[in-house]
């Protein structure tokens, strides 16, 4: 099973700032990674897939990059509906499908 | 657009049974494999089951697997869970997702999700 580790597990930013989210992979899954929004209450929301690729919707101030085993959400200029959890998800090897811990993007 | 709708969950005592449903619209429903996601209290996202296209083809979790049986009705747009000897730690939030085009398997749409609650 690949294990996906993120990090950090909070970050705390203010309105405006960057935010730069890592994911790391117990084994190399090329660009196999997705990386999911998700708000309280809320399913989550594909942002990004084939670590660089923005879903359809998803503001440009998010990318995606890496490869391998290193992958990088980046938020530029947070807007108050970027605080939320974000997930990092392989599907280069499965089953199972793994998702990372999370991170929590807090004011 | 498309729209996924979980119905089937709620409160089950622990070595009960409930039967997930997805009601699927806005796209071919036998052109994406679909799949189960939950979220339990606390924890992060869990991948429980997924199904090819046709239904031929299904894979478990670990954790669910010998209890849970995903299905599909492609003449109904519908996917199913049928969730048996649940246990406490199944209780979660979960998550009808649809699987991107093609042999990619992220998950493209969501649907917002049905609580299984287990306690006795």
């Amino acid at each position: 099973e690949i294990v996906m580790t993120q990090s950090p597990a909070t970050l705390s930013v203010s309105p405006g700032e960057g935010a730069t989210l890592s994911c790391r992979a117990s084994q190399s899954i090329n660009t196999k990674l997705a990386w999911y929004q998700q708000k309280p209450g809320h399913p989550p929301r594909l942002l990004i897939y084939s670590a660089s690729t923005r879903a359809t919707g998803v503001p440009v101030r998010f990318s995606g990059s890496g490869s391998a085993t290193e992958f990088t959400l980046t938020i530029s200029s947070l807007q108050s509906e970027d605080f939320a959890v974000y997930y990092c998800q392989q599907y280069n090897d499965w089953p199972p499908l793994t998702f990372g811990g999370g991170t929590k993007v807090e004011i | 657009e498309v729209q996924l709708v979980e119905s089937g969950g709620g409160l089950v005592q622990p070595g009960g049974s409930l039967r997930l449903s997805c009601a699927a619209s806005g796209f071919i429903f036998v052109t994406h494999g679909m799949s189960w996601v939950r979220l339990a209290p606390g924890k992060g996202l869990e991948w429980v089951s997924d199904i090819s296209r046709g239904g031929g083809t299904a894979y478990y979790a670990d954790s669910v697997k010998g209890r849970f049986t995903i299905s599909r009705d492609n003449a109904q747009s519908s996917l199913y869970l049928q969730m048996d000897s649940l246990r406490d730690e199944d209780a979660a939030v979960y998550y009808c997702a649809r699987l991107a085009p093609g042999i990619s398997k992220f998950f493209d749409n969501w649907g917002q999700g049905t609580l299984v609650t287990v306690s006795s």
